[in-house]
């Protein structure tokens, strides 16, 4: 069985540059969250669907941050204009909707220069 | 909304000794406590969890208890082994936050040869 699938593993780009992110989630899971790790803020929701619709976008950090799930097997999670301050690792986990648990996908590690 | 904090933040233990690690949660309608490790460079993967029903479960070396008066759960590895080393991370969730999870701080562990 595939897991959840990211790309890219890492980015390396220069601030002001728009950054996407994708995920494909576990088939037939209709949860998918988007998380933000960092050493200084640790693990943070960022955002979660349940079929598709976003749910809870309250842990986006500003409006240069934004989520889309166009459909049940792809989702993505793009900041523009970039900033250093996004450098983290980017997650995307997802679950079958009311049950846990999540399962993570293997991150993107994102540099902004 | 939901608030887990986790204890100790570090961790270091001699190989073949118990490792413990505690959280405490805010809401009491949280319902499902699932336990990550995470190694270094890699995805958060769930180890263990528990749900409100029960008090206590066990897998092989590692066990969760749970205390839903005080809100507080553990996590006891016995017999620790070098390869138990890494992050672990406890996380809260209930339904009437959309079963979205909120993670504790995390806790390095390091086992000692």
């Amino acid at each position: 069985d595939a897991g959840v699938i990211q790309s890219p593993r890492h980015e390396v780009t220069e601030m002001g540059q728009e950054v996407t992110l994708r995920c494909k989630p576990i088939s037939g899971h209709n949860s998918l969250f988007w998380y933000r790790q960092t050493m200084m803020r640790g693990l943070e929701l960022l955002i979660y669907f349940n079929n598709n619709v976003p749910i809870d976008d309250s842990g986006m950090p500003e409006d240069r941050f934004s989520a889309k799930m166009p459909n049940a097997s792809f989702s993505t999670l793009k900041i523009q204009p970039s900033e250093p301050r996004d450098s983290a690792v980017y997650f995307c986990a997802s679950c079958f909707r009311g049950k846990q648990p999540q399962h993570f996908g293997d991150g993107t590690r994102l540099s902004i220069l | 909304g939901e608030n887990v904090e986790q204890h100790p933040s570090t961790l270091s233990v001699q190989e073949g000794d118990s490792a413990v690690i505690k959280c405490t949660y805010s809401d009491s309608a949280s319902n499902y406590f699932p336990w990550y490790k995470q190694e270094l460079g890699k995805r958060p993967q769930l180890i263990i969890d528990i749900r409100s029903n029960v008090g206590e479960k066990k897998d092989q070396r590692i066990a969760v208890t749970l205390n839903k008066t005080a809100k507080h759960f553990s996590l006891h590895i016995t017999e620790t082994q070098p390869e138990d080393s890494a992050v672990y991370f406890c996380a809260a969730s209930g339904e009437a936050a959309g079963n979205k999870l909120t993670f504790g701080g995390g806790t390095r562990v390091l086992v000692k040869p």
